[in-house]
């Protein structure tokens, strides 16, 4: 089992509606979960962190944390072209980041 | 602030070759990590530093080697490169206390290609 999982799709979802990217972990420790984004042949950016149990919201992204679960999850709300990307799923684990393979999202005008 | 920097943006080895992949933040961030990622993969990490003089271990360190001489400077080393180790290496760093640690900074990348 790896330790960040996410499926790799590629996702398409239609312009303006909201997207949803979801992240499965192993290690039921970890404290600290993180979303990046990663545009074609550009670095990793972040996108938000979540710490907490519930949902966490900035503009149009809102994170989901259930620990219970074992899943984090990220939705794109109002989806924008602009937010055509990879998007990493990343763990906090022993002060490392551990990353998943990335989710292709397109977002068809 | 140029934040973090990475030299060179792209380099073609030849099986066997040598070569130092150059990273440098200022931001004067005590942590500093390399990772690579190849196709449709998310990132590894190969090596971190958590300070001047000190570093460790990754999930995928065989084949490299590091060092930190100053709070800037964070070099990746490349012995006797092999067609496994074409990817494109990421620098990263972050602060060093409380949560805010646990934001990484990343450079642009190098892509390597080993022939």
């Amino acid at each position: 089992q790896k330790e960040v999982e996410q499926n790799s799709g590629p996702l398409s979802v239609p312009e303006g509606a909201i997207a949803s990217l979801n992240c499965t972990y192993s290690d039921r420790g970890s404290q600290s979960f993180f979303w990046y984004r990663q545009y074609s042949g550009k670095s990793p950016e972040l996108i938000m962190f979540i710490y907490s149990n519930g949902d966490k919201e900035d503009g149009r992204f809102t994170a989901q944390l259930n620990k219970a679960s074992q899943y984090v999850s990220l939705l794109i709300r109002d989806s924008q072209p602009s937010d055509s990307a990879t998007y990493l799923c990343a763990v906090m684990k022993a002060q490392k980041l551990v990353f998943g393979q990335g989710t292709r999202l397109t977002i068809n005008p | 602030n140029a934040g973090v920097t990475q030299t060179p943006k792209f380099r073609i080895l030849k099986i066997g070759q040598s070569m130092t992949l150059q990273c440098t933040q200022d931001m004067n961030h005590n942590y500093m990590y390399w990772y690579r990622q190849d196709p449709g993969m998310g990132l590894k990490l190969i090596y971190y530093s958590v300070g001047a003089g000190i570093t460790d271990k990754g999930e995928v360190p065989n084949g490299y080697n590091v060092s930190r001489s100053t709070t800037e400077d964070f070099p990746l080393r490349l012995e006797l490169a092999a067609p496994s180790q074409t990817s494109v290496y990421f620098c990263a760093s972050s602060f060093t206390s409380g949560r805010a640690k646990e934001t990484q900074y990343f450079g642009p990348g190098t892509r390597l290609l080993v022939l």
